[in-house]
């Protein structure tokens, strides 16, 4: 069955530190995709991004890069020169690819991430 | 603004009581699921419908039901509230109810059972 751990449960960060959250996944699959979603303090959840397990490149998005290791099965985050604006919950998240389509995610239990002016 | 509406966005009853969520999907995604955020639990799956049909059932009490309607809006019915029950409630859409596809939550309703 498929699990996602997230051992930081939470994080505090002065503004300006870099800062990686941590996601390992588990999962007998071979083809499978990876999230992260952000929840700010207002409650929506944000897609960040989703990474398929065909594509081992590392992403970058801004101040945001994503660092996806099959060998380690891990898909940490990291947030450069962080802001307040960071702070939220972030959750990672895992769906299986099945002939029927039925994959919901399952996440992680999130990282509350607290980023200090 | 994820394009995924929920209404409404606060709702507060009474244990026993019944009360309807509900969903807008973005506009094209035909499959819409449900999940549950408590304390404990976390972030579970509830539900999937896709095009008007069930496709996957996750951790749904018996208590809990949905449905999603040919214009494609869905309805999660909540009975015989109990106090556990509270919780933020998420719809999220996707375009194919697939793992191919992304899929964006609505802001949620919170639901207080006092």
């Amino acid at each position: 069955a498929q699990k996602v751990t997230q051992a930081q449960t939470e994080i505090s960060v002065v503004e300006k530190e870099d800062v990686t959250l941590d996601c390992v996944y588990e999962t007998r699959d071979t083809t499978y995709y990876l999230f992260w979603y952000k929840q700010p303090p207002s409650g929506e959840l944000v897609f960040l991004i989703r990474r398929n397990s065909f594509d081992e490149q590392n992403e970058i998005s801004g101040r945001y890069s994503w660092n996806f290791q099959k060998s380690t099965s891990s898909f940490n985050f990291t947030i450069t020169a962080s802001q307040v604006v960071d702070s939220a919950v972030y959750f990672c998240a895992l769906s299986e690819a099945r002939n029927s389509g039925n994959t919901p995610l399952v996440f992680g239990k999130g990282t509350r991430l607290s980023v200090i002016a | 603004d994820s394009g995924v509406t929920q209404t409404p966005k606060h709702l507060i009853t009474a244990t026993g009581q019944r009360v309807t969520l509900r969903c807008s999907p973005r506009s094209g995604d035909l499959s819409v699921y449900w999940y549950q955020q408590s304390l404990d639990q976390g972030l579970q799956f509830l539900i999937q419908y896709y095009n008007g049909e069930e496709r996957a059932k996750g951790n749904i009490l018996e208590r809990f039901s949905a449905q999603q309607f040919p214009d494609l809006h869905s309805e999660l019915n909540l009975s015989s509230l109990e106090l556990g029950d509270s919780a933020l409630y998420f719809c999220a859409s996707s375009s194919e109810g697939d793992a191919t596809d992304t899929q964006y939550f609505g802001p949620g309703t919170r639901l207080t059972v006092l």
